[in-house]
């Protein structure tokens, strides 16, 4: 069964606001993931958050977790067109690498 | 140097045919993986091989089988195939599960399976 939900499912916004985008799961995890899938490419790892961990920054990315609340959000600051894509999380709840798929927002950053 | 690499990028076929989708890391991972996403990009995984070992295989037709020849290759087979087949597959490989979870995967560029 599914364990992400994303939302929202699309994102519209100009060049230079910031973006959120946020994912709820169902199951205990190891960590969960950001990854970043350009059209017809594949996926590119972002980030990754530990599940003792709350708050995390990379770049322009900063990604929290809450495993109360089994939520995590990605929020991408002074958004650029190239930002244009698909945006996924991905939890891991076991012990050898089963990534678990929430079905992405589709961010579109106008220029 | 592509460190996820599947080939072919593209396979068009006739329903009832077999194929085969190839990939190939060069990270020096022990861990390779196939996921599917389907037309809604609903991504889901298929199998994983550590070192050259199956660890998961999830819900899939007995029609697909992978192969693993060594630890950097994975091979996805799939038999008998059917218009329900068609969609992107993606090979991915990671380090050692025995290194812990938390770790990123490599994924490669999908191989767009369309069954007509």
């Amino acid at each position: 069964s599914q364990q992400g939900e994303e939302d929202p499912q699309a994102l519209s916004i100009q060049e230079g606001e910031n973006a959120t985008m946020n994912c709820s799961y169902k199951t205990s995890i190891n960590n969960l993931q950001w990854y970043r899938q350009n059209s017809g490419r594949g996926l590119v790892h972002l980030i990754l958050i530990r599940s003792n961990e709350r708050e995390k920054h990379s770049g322009r990315l900063r990604v929290t977790l809450d495993t109360s609340k089994k939520s995590s959000s990605l929020l991408i600051t002074a958004s650029r067109a190239a930002d244009t894509a698909s945006y996924f999380c991905a939890t891991d709840g076991t012990s050898y690498g089963k990534l678990t798929f929430g079905q992405g927002t589709i961010l579109t950053v106008h220029p | 140097d592509t460190a996820v690499s599947q080939t072919p990028k593209y396979l068009v076929t006739q329903m009832g045919n077999d194929k085969s989708i190839k990939c190939e890391q060069n990270l020096g991972h022990d861990t390779m993986y196939w996921y599917k996403q389907d037309s809604k990009k609903f991504l889901k995984i298929m199998f994983s091989y550590n070192n050259k070992e199956l660890i998961i295989n999830e819900t899939v037709p007995n029609r697909f089988s992978p192969k693993s020849p060594d630890k950097a290759h994975l091979n996805l087979h799939i038999n008998s195939l059917e218009l329900g087949d068609s969609a992107v597959y993606f090979c991915a490989s990671s380090p050692s599960i025995q290194t812990g979870p938390n770790t990123e995967a490599f994924f490669g560029q999908g191989t767009r399976l369309t069954v007509v």
